[in-house]
């Protein structure tokens, strides 16, 4: 059972471009969680999602990002107009329906911005 | 605002010794989780705490649930080299709600 996968592993960007990251969560996991983590600071909580829908945005920025988890295909993280401010590492995780509480997380995906 | 605290943020120990570290919230929270994060990696998953008061152990690493709900503890018995990281506790208030993060307790050992 493959863990949940992110890719690219590292994107750069130009200031003014688009990043596209990408979560494939575990097998059998509707769940998808994205993070933002900046160096030497913990893990910020930025959207939760279900298969089509978003249950929970509240640590999204307003502008320029946006997330989806499509019935087919992975979850996606969209940032337009990328400025250096959001040169961070992304993580997505996921957790299975029902009581079984715990997430599990892919390895990252590193934006640099220049 | 952050609803999590963890203690220490950093500690040093030699190897052999026994590590113990602690989180605590401002609310009532229904499942605590253990992560470690190495450098360059996503965090991994230690321990899950589902019911007050509960202990768990996983190996060397032992995690309790405190009975008030609002805080938990980890220890780390006979620490080796590769338990250095950064150590988190994380909650969700239902297993419907988002995973919150604290701050993290960063973890060297000496050899």
């Amino acid at each position: 059972n493959a863990g949940v996968m992110q890719n690219p592993r590292h994107l750069v960007r130009r200031r003014g471009q688009e990043a596209r990251l990408r979560c494939s969560p575990m097998k059998g996991h509707s769940h998808v969680y994205w993070y933002r983590q900046l160096p030497e600071e913990g893990l910020k909580f930025m959207v939760y999602l279900q298969k089509e829908n978003i249950i929970d945005e509240s640590g999204m920025p307003k502008e320029r990002f946006s997330a989806e988890f499509p019935k087919e295909g992975p979850s996606i993280l969209r940032i337009q107009q990328v400025v250096r401010g959001d040169s961070a590492a992304y993580f997505c995780a996921s957790s299975p329906p029902g009581d079984r509480p715990e997430a599990f997380f892919g390895q990252g995906t590193r934006l640099t911005v220049v | 605002g952050q609803q999590l605290n963890q203690s220490p943020q950093s500690m040093f120990i030699q190897e052999g010794e026994d590590v113990s570290m602690n989180c605590t919230s401002s609310s009532i929270f229904n499942t605590w989780l253990w992560y470690k994060q190495d450098p360059g990696e996503g965090p991994v998953l230690l321990i899950a705490l589902y019911k007050a008061g509960e202990l768990t152990s996983n190996g060397r690493l032992t995690a309790q649930f405190g009975i008030t709900r609002k805080d938990s503890f980890l220890n780390i018995s006979a620490s080796i080299p590769s338990d250095v990281g950064i150590y988190f506790c994380a909650v969700r208030k239902t297993s419907y709600d988002k995973v919150i993060f604290g701050p993290g307790t960063s973890l060297s050992v000496i050899p």
